[in-house]
């Protein structure tokens, strides 16, 4: 079945230490994004990635990093100098990156501090 | 203004009842218009997409788009428990790609 896989489900992270969220879709789609959802505050753009080896900053990329070397993967990593990381982190991905596109999401990571 | 308003609700209803839940934008340039569904610990699932106004029918849920009034709905037929989620709101228009999001209305529907 196609779709968008996330892992790990659950994340812990210690003072100082950076770590690094998964994101697979075999969907052949070009874009892909990143978003960050806390109670109430809706979900929040962090980065997005329109075709491989380029992506753009999203509202609140301070404190995160990605990469996009291949098609089907759009790691997230977040990193120390991120302080308050403690949030549901989903992933997105659409055909193209363009208004008239639908996005499609992953089952998200929940990231907690230790 | 926010560009998007939804109701937090909570929503609670009994089975069977028929479900109204609304959105209200600022920008007049959206003009792509989504809602998806989200389950507790899950990631969103969409649900309708439409870009016209008027109404869009795909089983027991209808997306309703009135442009002139930067208003849309979904409205849900013979509620179901399974239909128990938060319910989200998202458009997008012009040249830019972004989906702007309602904050998500919490519905329970109780057997």
């Amino acid at each position: 079945d196609g779709g968008i896989t996330q892992s790990p489900k659950y994340l812990f992270r210690k003072e100082g230490q950076n770590v690094t969220l998964s994101c697979e879709q075999n969907l052949n789609h070009d874009a892909m994004y990143w978003y960050r959802q806390d109670p109430g505050q809706g979900l929040r753009l962090i980065y997005y990635s329109q075709i491989v080896n380029d992506f753009q900053k999203g509202d609140i990329a301070e404190g995160y990093s990605v990469s996009r070397e291949k098609k089907e993967s759009f790691p997230l990593t977040v990193t120390s100098a991120q302080k308050n990381p403690t949030a549901f982190y989903l992933c997105a991905s659409s055909i193209e990156g363009m208004s008239n596109q639908p996005q499609h999401f992953g089952d998200g990571t929940r990231l907690s501090i230790l | 203004q926010k560009e998007v308003e939804q109701d937090p609700g909570p929503l609670s209803v009994p089975e069977g009842a028929i479900v109204s839940l609304n959105c209200t934008y600022s920008n007049s340039a959206f003009q792509y218009f989504m809602w998806y569904r989200q389950y507790s610990r899950k990631g969103p699932e969409l649900l309708m997409y439409t870009y016209s106004s008027g109404n869009k029918e795909d089983g027991r849920f209808t997306a309703q788009v009135d442009k002139s009034s930067k208003y849309i709905s979904l409205f849900i037929r013979d509620s179901q428990p399974s239909d128990s989620a938060t319910y989200l709101c998202a458009m997008s228009g012009g040249s830019n790609y972004k989906l702007t999001f309602g904050k998500g209305t919490l519905l329970t529907v109780n057997p």
